[in-house]
């Protein structure tokens, strides 16, 4: 079974601008989450999607966001870029939503100039 | 109180000896606490997990210690090896799909 995919691997945006990631979960999972990963503040929760549906969200401004589709695949979005969004960012399928393995992608770059 | 807090923040370990480490919560709601092992430039791995009706758990040579009363649990690494040497994460969730994480700890094994 392939795992979870993210897309693209590495991406460089000035501030001011937006940017959208793509995550693929492991066939059959219906429930996609996504973390930052940053060396200051380590890994944090952004939010959780599960049948289209936003079911948790984190302690992160509005300029974050996301979507799931009917296929499960989810997008998150940040706008107004800022220096401080440059991180990893790293998506977790899991087969349900009900506090059971989460498997993570290998993440998404971002650096923001 | 979501915080997780994770000691040591790094460990050097002799090729073949034992890596221990540990993790506090405040949040009785917590009910599943996964472990992650990191290599840099990857995501986080998924290596082994407890639920806290279980006081322990082994699956080869990774060990989870879990003691509900004190809010601690931690990851043993029997007969450590230098390709163990990795970032590793505690966690713990509640209400869905929302891992709390701890800040990490990097291990070296020497060989």
């Amino acid at each position: 079974k392939a795992g979870v995919t993210q897309t693209p691997r590495y991406l460089i945006k000035t501030r001011g601008q937006q940017v959208t990631l793509s995550c693929s979960p492991i066939s059959g999972h219906r429930s996609v989450s996504w973390y930052q990963q940053t060396p200051g503040q380590g890994l944090q929760f952004l939010f959780e999607y599960f049948s289209e549906t936003q079911r948790n969200k984190g302690n992160f401004p509005g300029r974050f966001s996301g979507r799931q589709f009917s296929n499960s695949r989810s997008e998150m979005n940040v706008s107004t870029l800022e220096l401080g969004d440059s991180a990893l960012y790293l998506c977790a399928s899991s087969l349900e939503a009900s506090g059971g393995e989460q498997f993570f992608g290998p993440g998404t770059r971002l650096t923001v100039l | 109180q979501q915080q997780v807090k994770q000691s040591p923040q790094s460990l050097i370990v002799q090729k073949g000896g034992i890596s221990i480490i540990n993790c506090a919560y405040e949040n009785t709601a917590f009910d599943y606490f996964p472990w992650y092992q990191q290599f840099p430039g990857k995501g986080p791995a998924l290596l082994i997990a407890i639920r806290p009706d279980v006081s322990e758990k082994k699956e080869g040579r990774f060990t989870i210690s879990f003691n509900k009363s004190a809010k601690q649990f931690s990851l043993h690494i029997m007969d450590s090896q230098p390709g163990d040497s990795a970032t590793y994460f505690c966690a713990a969730n509640n209400a869905g799909n929302m891992l709390t994480f701890g800040g990490g700890t990097r291990l070296m094994v020497k060989p």
